[in-house]
């Protein structure tokens, strides 16, 4: 159990560039999350994944983010076109979901994206 | 009204005293609780996790819900430097089967020696 792992720890971009982030979770869950978190504030939710199905996703979220998990497995969420708002600590978590399974969600480090 | 509420503080409290962490929560339906503990510049780490009403003690921490009233609290015993951090208060609707977790804006969390 290597916990959740996030590539890359900081990204710099300038305005309009499009950006993808990578998260692999702890390899037996099946259950993969995706949050925001900006400077004073707790995390905001962005979307979530079981398996490869996306089941959730916020009504913040602007139609330039997008999120994939196409083998239930890693996760990636590009973010197209980036604006100075997008500037934020993108946090991956990852859940054991199911019968008898606490479904705690484990934190990775964390992408930390600054857009100039 | 915020979803779940906190008082973003910071407290601070001296070394080997208790700090109460409270969190105030709108959804009715929640069912789930936690507490995460958040270093500067470092993910979120589960302490504690509540379901039921009542008291839930590990250690030093000691989580308290009731749903009645939509508050949670964290009580951390015998303060040390080390617990200095923002403390966050997060909620879901549904039991083990939660999806989302809903966060406060977190208490920052002094311990002065």
């Amino acid at each position: 159990d290597t916990g959740v792992s996030q590539d890359p720890r900081h990204k710099i971009t300038k305005r309009g560039q499009n950006v993808t982030f990578r998260c692999d979770p702890i390899s037996e869950h099946n259950r993969l999350y995706w949050y925001r978190q900006t400077l004073g504030q707790g995390p905001e939710f962005l979307t979530y994944f079981q398996n490869e199905a996306q089941l959730e996703k916020s009504r913040l979220l602007s139609d330039r983010f997008s999120a994939e998990r196409p083998k239930g497995s890693f996760s990636t969420l590009e973010i197209q076109r980036t604006e100075q708002g997008d500037s934020a600590m993108y946090l991956c978590a990852s859940s054991l979901a199911g019968h008898r399974a606490k479904n705690i969600q484990y934190f990775g480090a964390g992408t930390r994206l600054s857009v100039l | 009204q915020k979803e779940v509420e906190q008082n973003s503080g910071p407290l601070s409290v001296p070394e080997g005293a208790i700090a109460s962490l409270n969190c105030t929560y709108s959804d009715r339906g929640s069912q789930s609780f936690f507490w995460y503990r958040q270093y500067s510049g470092k993910s979120p780490e589960l302490i504690m996790s509540i379901y039921s009403n009542g008291d839930k003690e590990d250690g030093r921490f000691t989580a308290q819900l009731n749903k009645a009233s939509q508050y949670v609290s964290l009580l951390i015993r015998d303060s040390q430097p080390s617990d200095s951090a923002t403390y966050l208060c997060a909620v879901a609707a549904g039991g083990t089967s939660y999806g989302k977790l809903t966060f406060g804006q977190g208490t920052i969390l002094t311990v002065h020696p």
